[in-house]
């Protein structure tokens, strides 16, 4: 256990539709960071906070947007879904920013019909 | 930018075989190198690290030196088991603008039969 949380752990939507996914960092981590993982692009980067904000952007799309609370959850919120957007997503969290030690949490799979 | 580039799998290996999982980096300055591990239904974990050229980072009899000659950090173990069957994913630090985030290559997946 990683003690990272990422809610929901499995979710099938439509395309057009909007979803949140929501991440825990493990305790004291003050950094989140968010990557897709799908089939044919790999593990890809999308974003990084530290204590609530942005620090970094990767391959984020428009359509995507993250944040960070005050309590250091983060949120990823996915809209205008398309089939490609199908994929699963991590949030994974490191105590600082200076380190490639990152806790993975399980992943939210994001299925778009 | 900087990349990272892994051997394609799957890796097939018998149990108590040798692995080697090849890895090499593109990377302006001196990144720090890790590989991490995908067991099936869960999250990367870290299985170990090296941060500057000649370090060796090792962990669960998983080796891996940084060869900054060769740009390589190639993953080896010298008797694999069926419970290392996983995805590995080598990558780098980039630490452009003073922050780090971490850039994987595409994955390996080794499957170890009895």
């Amino acid at each position: 256990d990683s003690g990272v949380t990422q809610t929901p752990k499995h979710l099938i939507t439509a395309t057009g539709q909007r979803v949140t996914l929501r991440c825990s960092p493990r305790s004291g981590d003050l950094s989140v960071y968010w990557y897709q993982q799908s089939l044919d692009q790999g593990l890809q980067f999308l974003i990084q906070y530290y204590n609530g904000e942005e620090r970094a952007k990767g391959n984020i799309l428009e359509r995507f947007s993250a944040q960070q609370f005050p309590d250091l959850h983060s949120e990823l919120n996915l809209s205008s879904l398309e089939l490609g957007d199908s994929a699963l997503y991590f949030c994974a969290s490191s105590a600082t920013i200076h380190t490639g030690e990152l806790f993975f949490g399980e992943g939210s799979r994001l299925t778009v019909l | 930018g900087d990349s990272v580039t892994q051997m394609e799998g799957p890796v097939t290996l018998s149990e108590e075989a040798f692995l080697t999982i090849n890895c090499t980096y593109t990377a302006t300055g001196y990144p720090s190198l890790f590989w991490y591990v995908q067991y099936p239904g869960e999250g990367l974990q870290l299985l170990l690290k090296a941060t500057k050229a000649d370090d060796k980072g090792s962990n669960k009899g998983f080796e891996a030196t940084y060869r900054k000659e060769t740009t390589s950090f190639h993953l080896e173990k010298g008797s694999v088991q069926v419970s290392d069957s996983a995805v590995y994913f080598c990558a780098l630090s980039d630490q452009a603008g003073g922050y780090n985030k971490l850039i994987f290559g595409a994955g390996t997946r080794l499957a170890v039969h009895p």
